[in-house]
């Protein structure tokens, strides 16, 4: 089981903007601002397309944008487009020895 | 732009040893002081972080890998490399390999494009 909590899955249509969230807790998101968000297409490496909770790698859109809210990071894209539909993936730093990511939610662009 | 390839076999049998390797292309595996880090996903699993190495041979691994897992690196050859022993099939798995800047506040910035390990007789 991920220490990291996303949903499944999430769903939009083209244009339309979409947040998905990471829980975790005290000791990782809720204390750190070290959270990342990788974007997986089938058959390739993961992505870095936010660090730092809000921070765009050179090259990633800024139709991607990344928050915290307490223990809850979101990953927002905007004006969604067909491309987007890939899993994403959650990372915080935490106090513990362990390097934690989420179960990863997997998007369809309707 | 530093790329990162795995490779090794695509098949392992239950109770032996897995052997990847990691080959640095673009750049130097010693040029600078990177975290060079070893991942994977099970099917229908999320990520897993299995431990890093860096350029002066230390190592981190995580608790759960402990025991069955050595990651090492070659500068000569511009590679690193991870055995994972005993295997099952629960580690059935796609591996990738990943950058990092020395800091475990820091994001993975490359990752190799993986490589499906299957564990079976």
């Amino acid at each position: 089981q991920s220490a990291l909590t996303q949903p499944a899955s999430v769903s939009g249509s083209p244009g339309q903007s979409i947040t998905i969230s990471c829980t975790g807790s005290n000791s990782d998101i809720g204390a750190y601002n070290y959270v990342s968000w990788y974007q997986l297409y089938p058959g390739q490496g993961p992505k870095l397309i936010i660090f730092d909770v809000n921070n765009r790698p050179s090259g990633v859109s800024n139709r991607f944008s990344g928050s915290k809210s307490g223990n809850t990071a979101s990953l927002t894209i905007s004006g969604l487009q067909a491309e987007d539909e890939a899993d994403y993936y959650c990372n915080s730093y935490t106090s513990s020895t362990v390097v934690v990511f989420g179960g990863g939610t997997k998007l369809t662009v309707l | 732009q530093v790329q990162l390839q795995e490779s090794g076999p695509g098949l392992v049998k239950p109770s032996q040893t897995l052997s990847l390797t990691c080959t640095v292309s673009g750049g130097s595996i010693s040029s600078g002081l990177y975290y060079w880090s070893w991942i994977r996903q099970p099917a229908g699993k999320g990520l897993e972080y299995i431990g890093r190495i860096n350029t002066k041979g230390s190592t981190n691994y995580t608790p759960s890998f402990k025991s069955r897992v050595t990651i090492s690196i070659d500068t000569t050859k511009n590679h690193f490399s991870l055995t994972l022993s005993s295997v099952t099939a629960a580690d059935t798995a796609v591996y990738y390999c990943a950058k990092r800047l020395p800091a475990a506040t820091r994001p993975f910035d490359i990752w190799g494009q993986g490589t499906m390990v299957t564990v079976s007789s």
